[in-house]
């Protein structure tokens, strides 16, 4: 079974920082790898995901994460936040196999504060 | 907009009672995924539905049911509804077949249950 761990529940960060949420999965299988952001009282929103190939991902509103299969991570980056980027963060994972077939599996959520 | 459709937004009953809510798909989508959010346990895989079959059960406690409709709208069955059951329910649909889980899944902005 997939499980996905992020590290931080709350980040708070000054406008026009750059900012790093940490996401560690769990799977003895090939997976793919999403970030969602929730925005207040939104739904989910795919800022990007990890199919295959590069392991640079870019995504929209300047975001990028990085896969790294030896250290089962995918951590989202952003070199310079902007206040509107305040919300929820949201890494889930998936599979072909196992018990989720293709059921995205969430991590608890890392909530983005950005300050002026 | 992510063109999935959740019906009604808010929604107050009381303990004991049965709720019915319900998602539209977007345009082409034959799976729809029913999540549940809250607090304390985070954003939970309920069911998952390919063109009017069940494909995959998650923490779906037993009151709570599913199915999807031929026009592959699906609704979520609520039932001796608890305190604990107050919480976000979303709905998502995706194109995916069957074992693609690299396509996307696309939210609706969710049902907010509040059981009283």
């Amino acid at each position: 079974a997939q499980s996905v761990t992020q590290l931080d529940s709350q980040v708070p960060v000054f406008e026009e920082a750059p900012v790093e949420l940490r996401c560690n999965y769990s799977s003895s299988v090939s997976v793919y790898l999403f970030w969602y952001v929730q925005y207040p009282n939104q739904g989910l929103q795919l800022l990007l995901k990890y199919l295959s190939g590069s392991t640079l991902v870019k995504g929209i509103n300047g975001f990028e994460a990085e896969f790294n299969k030896s250290q089962t991570s995918f951590h989202l980056r952003k070199p310079s936040v902007h206040i509107s980027d305040t919300a929820e963060y949201f890494c889930a994972v998936t599979s072909n196999y196992g018990g989720s077939q293709g059921n995205l599996i969430f991590g608890k959520g890392t909530k983005l504060s950005v300050k002026p | 907009d992510s063109g999935v459709t959740q019906t009604p937004k808010h929604l107050i009953t009381a303990t004991g009672q049965r709720v019915t809510l319900r998602c539209s798909p977007r345009s082409g989508d034959l799976s729809v995924y029913w999540y549940q959010q809250s607090l304390d346990q985070g954003l939970q895989f309920l069911i998952h539905y390919y063109n009017g079959e069940e494909r995959a059960k998650g923490n779906i406690l037993e009151r709570f049911s599913a199915q999807q409709f031929p026009d592959l709208h699906s609704e979520l069955n609520l039932s001796s509804l608890e305190l604990g059951d107050s919480a976000l329910y979303f709905c998502a649909s995706s194109v995916a077949p069957r074992g693609a889980s690299g396509t996307e899944a696309f939210f609706g902005q969710g049902t907010r249950l509040t059981v009283v």
